[in-house]
Protein backbone atom coordinates (compact mmCIF):
# COMPACT_ATOMS: atom_id res chain seq x y z
CA UNK A 1 0.00 0.00 0.00
CA UNK A 2 1.54 3.89 -0.78
CA UNK A 3 2.32 5.22 2.21
CA UNK A 4 3.79 8.89 2.69
CA UNK A 5 7.43 8.58 4.22
CA UNK A 6 9.98 11.15 6.05
CA UNK A 7 13.58 12.02 6.53
CA UNK A 8 14.90 12.16 8.96
CA UNK A 9 13.08 10.09 11.67
CA UNK A 10 15.09 12.64 14.14
CA UNK A 11 16.60 15.62 14.00
CA UNK A 12 18.60 17.93 16.59
CA UNK A 13 19.57 21.18 15.50
CA UNK A 14 21.48 24.38 17.41
CA UNK A 15 18.82 27.59 18.14
CA UNK A 16 19.31 29.56 15.18
CA UNK A 17 20.54 27.10 12.39
CA UNK A 18 18.72 26.25 9.28
CA UNK A 19 16.64 22.69 8.83
CA UNK A 20 15.13 21.09 5.93
CA UNK A 21 12.95 18.29 6.53
CA UNK A 22 11.86 16.56 3.94
CA UNK A 23 8.86 14.19 2.70
CA UNK A 24 7.97 12.15 0.02
CA UNK A 25 3.70 12.33 -0.78
CA UNK A 26 1.86 9.14 -2.25
CA UNK A 27 2.80 9.57 -5.72
CA UNK A 28 -0.27 10.39 -7.37
CA UNK A 29 -1.20 12.57 -4.49
CA UNK A 30 -1.52 16.70 -5.93
CA UNK A 31 -2.60 18.44 -2.23
CA UNK A 32 0.56 18.53 0.45
CA UNK A 33 0.65 19.36 3.90
CA UNK A 34 2.56 20.04 6.79
CA UNK A 35 1.58 19.85 10.47
CA UNK A 36 3.14 19.91 14.16
CA UNK A 37 2.65 18.74 17.32
CA UNK A 38 4.33 20.17 20.16
CA UNK A 39 4.98 18.14 23.19
CA UNK A 40 1.62 17.38 24.85
CA UNK A 41 -0.40 19.75 22.61
CA UNK A 42 -2.54 19.56 19.90
CA UNK A 43 -1.93 18.79 16.11
CA UNK A 44 -1.65 22.28 14.28
CA UNK A 45 -2.32 23.06 10.84
CA UNK A 46 1.11 25.08 9.37
CA UNK A 47 0.39 24.79 5.67
CA UNK A 48 -0.86 23.45 2.52
CA UNK A 49 0.49 23.54 -0.97
CA UNK A 50 -0.80 22.82 -4.82
CA UNK A 51 0.03 23.01 -8.29
CA UNK A 52 3.49 24.55 -6.65
CA UNK A 53 2.13 26.94 -4.43
CA UNK A 54 0.79 27.89 -1.12
CA UNK A 55 -3.34 27.40 -0.23
CA UNK A 56 -3.62 28.05 2.77
CA UNK A 57 -1.19 28.90 5.97
CA UNK A 58 -1.66 29.32 9.43
CA UNK A 59 -0.36 32.49 11.50
CA UNK A 60 2.66 30.16 12.83
CA UNK A 61 3.69 29.85 9.37
CA UNK A 62 5.54 32.93 9.24
CA UNK A 63 8.78 34.49 6.86
CA UNK A 64 10.74 31.63 9.16
CA UNK A 65 9.19 28.94 7.11
CA UNK A 66 9.03 27.73 3.35
CA UNK A 67 7.57 25.03 1.64
CA UNK A 68 8.75 23.39 -1.90
CA UNK A 69 8.26 21.02 -4.14
CA UNK A 70 11.88 20.69 -5.26
CA UNK A 71 11.53 17.73 -8.07
CA UNK A 72 8.51 15.38 -8.84
CA UNK A 73 8.45 13.36 -6.08
CA UNK A 74 9.77 15.26 -2.58
CA UNK A 75 7.94 17.67 -0.51
CA UNK A 76 10.33 19.90 1.99
CA UNK A 77 9.75 22.61 4.93
CA UNK A 78 12.58 24.74 5.50
CA UNK A 79 13.15 26.99 8.57
CA UNK A 80 14.78 29.39 8.17
CA UNK A 81 16.10 30.33 11.57
CA UNK A 82 15.42 27.86 14.17
CA UNK A 83 13.94 28.76 17.56
CA UNK A 84 13.45 26.61 20.65
CA UNK A 85 9.71 26.56 20.13
CA UNK A 86 10.32 24.76 16.45
CA UNK A 87 10.98 22.01 18.94
CA UNK A 88 7.99 19.55 17.83
CA UNK A 89 6.88 16.54 15.85
CA UNK A 90 6.12 17.86 12.09
CA UNK A 91 4.42 15.78 10.45
CA UNK A 92 3.54 15.92 6.21
CA UNK A 93 0.43 14.55 4.64
CA UNK A 94 -0.77 14.21 1.07
CA UNK A 95 -4.24 13.82 -0.38
CA UNK A 96 -5.85 12.80 -3.57
CA UNK A 97 -9.11 14.76 -5.53
CA UNK A 98 -11.66 15.36 -3.81
CA UNK A 99 -13.37 12.22 -5.59
CA UNK A 100 -11.27 10.57 -2.94
CA UNK A 101 -13.35 11.97 -0.24
CA UNK A 102 -10.57 14.27 0.85
CA UNK A 103 -8.67 12.00 3.54
CA UNK A 104 -5.10 12.79 4.12
CA UNK A 105 -2.17 10.55 4.59
CA UNK A 106 0.15 11.11 6.83
CA UNK A 107 4.09 10.70 7.22
CA UNK A 108 5.51 9.13 10.56
CA UNK A 109 7.32 12.43 11.38
CA UNK A 110 10.03 13.94 11.82
CA UNK A 111 11.00 15.12 15.54
CA UNK A 112 12.84 18.22 15.90
CA UNK A 113 14.63 19.11 18.68
CA UNK A 114 16.24 22.90 18.88
CA UNK A 115 19.21 23.43 21.13
CA UNK B 1 -15.02 28.83 12.23
CA UNK B 2 -14.49 24.88 12.80
CA UNK B 3 -13.86 22.86 16.28
CA UNK B 4 -13.62 20.17 17.92
CA UNK B 5 -13.68 19.34 21.44
CA UNK B 6 -12.95 16.05 22.59
CA UNK B 7 -14.43 15.32 26.08
CA UNK B 8 -11.87 13.24 27.66
CA UNK B 9 -8.13 13.64 27.52
CA UNK B 10 -7.72 9.62 29.05
CA UNK B 11 -10.06 6.49 29.33
CA UNK B 12 -8.99 3.72 30.94
CA UNK B 13 -10.91 0.10 30.09
CA UNK B 14 -10.84 -2.93 30.92
CA UNK B 15 -10.25 -5.70 27.51
CA UNK B 16 -13.40 -6.89 26.46
CA UNK B 17 -15.25 -4.15 27.59
CA UNK B 18 -16.66 -1.59 25.24
CA UNK B 19 -14.83 1.32 24.72
CA UNK B 20 -16.39 5.36 24.12
CA UNK B 21 -14.03 8.31 22.69
CA UNK B 22 -16.12 11.32 22.70
CA UNK B 23 -15.95 13.89 20.36
CA UNK B 24 -18.06 17.23 19.80
CA UNK B 25 -17.64 19.52 16.58
CA UNK B 26 -18.41 23.07 15.46
CA UNK B 27 -18.88 23.80 11.95
CA UNK B 28 -20.75 26.93 9.73
CA UNK B 29 -20.72 24.67 7.38
CA UNK B 30 -21.50 20.91 6.26
CA UNK B 31 -18.50 19.19 7.83
CA UNK B 32 -16.17 16.08 6.96
CA UNK B 33 -15.25 14.43 9.85
CA UNK B 34 -12.43 11.78 10.88
CA UNK B 35 -11.12 10.16 13.39
CA UNK B 36 -7.33 9.37 13.37
CA UNK B 37 -5.38 6.97 16.08
CA UNK B 38 -1.40 7.29 17.32
CA UNK B 39 0.47 4.55 18.66
CA UNK B 40 3.21 5.41 20.42
CA UNK B 41 6.37 6.82 18.17
CA UNK B 42 4.00 6.16 15.21
CA UNK B 43 2.29 8.45 12.97
CA UNK B 44 -1.04 9.56 12.53
CA UNK B 45 -3.58 5.84 10.76
CA UNK B 46 -6.90 7.31 9.45
CA UNK B 47 -9.81 4.76 11.60
CA UNK B 48 -12.73 6.25 10.18
CA UNK B 49 -14.52 9.51 8.02
CA UNK B 50 -17.54 10.73 7.79
CA UNK B 51 -18.43 12.91 4.59
CA UNK B 52 -22.00 13.67 4.24
CA UNK B 53 -22.77 9.24 3.17
CA UNK B 54 -24.27 7.27 5.74
CA UNK B 55 -24.05 8.32 9.60
CA UNK B 56 -22.92 5.52 10.82
CA UNK B 57 -19.49 5.01 9.74
CA UNK B 58 -17.28 1.71 10.20
CA UNK B 59 -13.48 1.41 10.02
CA UNK B 60 -10.72 -0.23 11.10
CA UNK B 61 -9.99 -2.61 13.84
CA UNK B 62 -13.58 -2.52 15.01
CA UNK B 63 -14.08 0.88 15.28
CA UNK B 64 -17.06 2.91 14.44
CA UNK B 65 -18.53 6.40 14.70
CA UNK B 66 -21.82 7.56 14.74
CA UNK B 67 -22.57 11.32 13.00
CA UNK B 68 -25.31 13.03 14.88
CA UNK B 69 -26.44 16.74 13.36
CA UNK B 70 -28.87 17.55 16.23
CA UNK B 71 -25.90 16.95 18.78
CA UNK B 72 -22.72 17.63 16.86
CA UNK B 73 -21.49 14.56 18.12
CA UNK B 74 -19.35 12.34 16.50
CA UNK B 75 -18.33 9.74 19.29
CA UNK B 76 -15.89 6.77 18.55
CA UNK B 77 -17.10 3.38 19.71
CA UNK B 78 -15.59 0.10 19.70
CA UNK B 79 -17.55 -3.06 21.40
CA UNK B 80 -15.15 -5.05 22.59
CA UNK B 81 -11.32 -3.57 23.79
CA UNK B 82 -7.89 -5.08 22.89
CA UNK B 83 -4.38 -4.46 24.25
CA UNK B 84 -3.24 -2.89 21.02
CA UNK B 85 -6.18 -0.66 20.98
CA UNK B 86 -3.97 1.33 23.62
CA UNK B 87 -3.21 4.63 21.77
CA UNK B 88 -3.76 8.82 21.47
CA UNK B 89 -7.18 9.09 19.18
CA UNK B 90 -7.78 12.17 17.71
CA UNK B 91 -11.10 13.30 16.17
CA UNK B 92 -10.79 15.79 13.42
CA UNK B 93 -12.90 18.29 11.21
CA UNK B 94 -12.39 19.64 7.98
CA UNK B 95 -14.41 21.64 5.80
CA UNK B 96 -14.04 20.63 1.92
CA UNK B 97 -12.88 24.18 0.61
CA UNK B 98 -10.31 24.57 -1.20
CA UNK B 99 -7.33 23.43 1.14
CA UNK B 100 -9.52 21.27 3.47
CA UNK B 101 -6.80 21.62 6.18
CA UNK B 102 -7.64 19.34 9.39
CA UNK B 103 -8.62 20.89 12.39
CA UNK B 104 -7.72 18.82 15.33
CA UNK B 105 -9.44 17.64 18.78
CA UNK B 106 -7.23 17.79 22.07
CA UNK B 107 -6.96 14.01 22.14
CA UNK B 108 -8.09 11.05 23.88
CA UNK B 109 -5.43 8.76 25.51
CA UNK B 110 -7.02 5.57 25.62
CA UNK B 111 -6.05 2.85 28.36
CA UNK B 112 -6.20 -0.97 27.76
CA UNK B 113 -6.17 -2.92 31.15
CA UNK B 114 -5.66 -6.38 31.12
Amino acid sequence: EPEVTQTPSHQVTQMGQEVILRCVPISNHLYFYWYRQILGQKVEFLVSFYNNEISEKSEIFDDQFSVERPDGSNFTLKIRSTKLEDSAMYFCASRGPATSGGTQYFGPGTRLLVL
Amino acid sequence: AQSVTQLDSHVSVSEGTPVLLRCNYSSSYSPSLFWYVQHPNKGLQLLLKYTSAATLVKGINGFEAEFKKSETSFHLTKPSAHMSDAAEYFCVVTRMDSSYKLIFGSGTRLLVRP
